[in-house]
């Protein structure tokens, strides 16, 4: 099916240093991206978006890049803390007025203390 | 104020019932879709709702529905349970269904 797709699906991390997940997508006319953080048992969590006219944006401890040359877009978590184990997910909204989003397969992110 | 809640968190059922799963959005969200995860196939689009009106569905059987009610609360019905239906349902709000997606915590399904 549709799939916005994740270079990594696992990421070990030491605690305290940052973390980069990547992904890239394939649709050139995407207009958003987002961020999402799921525990276990949990619904995804809201971690930041980008909208296809920027770039770059930043977060609290977090950085979205988009490089829409090359279709990759990545999260960037700075002193990674044991609390950010989680699976991540990048999803796209492909275009305006689409009203969903098709989500990556996700990175297990894995902190070492 | 209140995020996304969904009623139930757990269901069991048995193959060939049917179930129906709530979402109430955040106040102020008229845009209600619906998710589906499981660990094959990952998080797949259901539908969307956005004043009471479907304006767009995924690839899913007729067998699943939903609705969309004035108060923007939500419900997806899934009839003739296969095995396959399990998963975890979840449902996501947004202002206008374009941007700014907040997810509920969903509801497991099992179907034995």
């Amino acid at each position: 099916g549709e799939s916005v797709g994740l270079h990594l699906p696992t990421l070990s991390v030491q605690e305290g240093d940052n973390s980069i997940i990547n992904c890239a997508y394939s649709n050139s006319a995407s207009d958003y991206f987002i961020w999402y953080k799921q525990e276990s048992g949990k619904g995804p969590q809201f971690i930041i978006d980008i909208r296809s006219n920027m770039d770059k944006r930043q977060g609290q401890r977090v950085t979205v890049l988009l490089n829409k040359t090359v279709k990759h877009l990545s999260l960037q978590i700075a002193a990674t803390q044991p609390g950010d184990s989680a699976v991540y997910f990048c999803a796209e909204k492909k275009k305006q007025n689409d009203y969903k989003l098709s989500f990556g397969a996700g990175t297990t992110v894995t902190v070492r203390a | 104020k209140a995020g996304v809640t969904q009623t139930p968190r757990y269901l069991i059922k048995t193959r060939g019932q049917q179930v129906t799963l709530s979402c109430s959005p955040i106040s102020g969200h008229r845009s209600v879709s619906w998710y589906q995860q499981t660990p094959g196939q990952g998080l797949q689009f259901l539908f969307e709702y956005f004043s009471e009106t479907q304006r767009n569905k995924g690839n899913f059987p007729g067998r699943f529905s939903g609705r969309q009610f004035s108060n923007s609360r939500s419900e997806m019905n899934v009839s003739t349970l296969e095995l396959g239906d399990s998963a975890l349902y979840l449902c996501a709000s947004s202002l206008d269904g374009n941007y700014g997606y907040t997810f509920g915590s969903g509801t497991r399904l099992t179907v034995v």
